[in-house]
């Protein structure tokens, strides 16, 4: 267990309807980063947060887009969604930017 | 767009037996590391090696890097049903942020 918890399991959708992925991190890690993780494939990277503010962006759309909190939980909204979007969703967190990440279960998105 | 590319994309070995994963990569790194998923769920992270060190051991895990070659590999010694899974590196860019980039991973399975 690593301690990072992510919800709902799974969801499924319709595509142009809009979504909303958490994550609670570990106390004390401030850093998060969430991946998208197409059937077959590895992780990709969509964004990172540090204590709040986003730290770096991937190769996604702004139609992807993420909010920290100070309480160590994390979002990740998607609106106007596309049948690609479907994925495992993965966030990961750490105690700082160079640490080891550690992931959470994922969440499943389908969208129809 | 995905650094790493392992090789084979899929093993298959008998119990007791050592399995052996290769991983390439394109651009100068910070670190690598090594991550196991089961089942497509979260990932949990094995071993990290850094661009200056050349080989870790962790239990029946060894991780040797080249950096001259730009590859790694990831030796399982004794091989056990448990580990099936797919195993994927994930590189740190150096001067870049920190964000993990995968390869597309090894299936290994395992027979009893």
């Amino acid at each position: 267990e690593t301690g990072v918890t992510q919800s709902p399991t799974h969801l499924i959708k319709t595509r142009g309807q809009q979504v909303t992925l958490r994550c609670s991190s570990q106390s004390g890690h401030n850093t998060v980063s969430w991946y998208q993780q197409a059937l077959g494939q590895g992780p990709q990277f969509i964004f990172q947060y540090y204590r709040e503010e986003e730290n770096g962006r991937g190769n996604f759309p702004p139609r992807f887009s993420g909010l920290q909190f100070p309480n160590y939980s994390s979002e990740l909204n998607v609106n106007a969604l596309e049948l690609d979007d479907s994925a495992l969703y993965l966030c990961a967190s750490s105690p700082n930017l160079v640490d080891t990440q550690y992931f959470g279960p994922g969440t499943r998105l389908t969208v129809l | 767009s995905q650094q790493g590319e392992e090789d084979p994309q899929a093993l298959s070995i008998q119990e007791g037996e050592n399995a052996t994963m290769n991983c390439s990569y394109k651009t100068s790194i910070n670190n690598l590391q090594w991550y196991r998923q089961n089942s497509g769920r979260g990932l949990v992270h094995l071993i990290l090696i850094r661009s200056n060190e050349r080989e870790k051991h962790s239990g029946r895990l060894r991780v040797t890097l080249d950096t001259s070659k730009k590859s790694s590999s990831l030796l399982i010694t004794a091989s056990r049903a448990a580990d099936t899974a797919s195993y994927f590196c994930a590189t740190v860019t150096q001067g870049g942020s920190e964000k993990l980039v995968f390869g597309k991973g090894t299936k290994l399975t395992v027979n009893p």
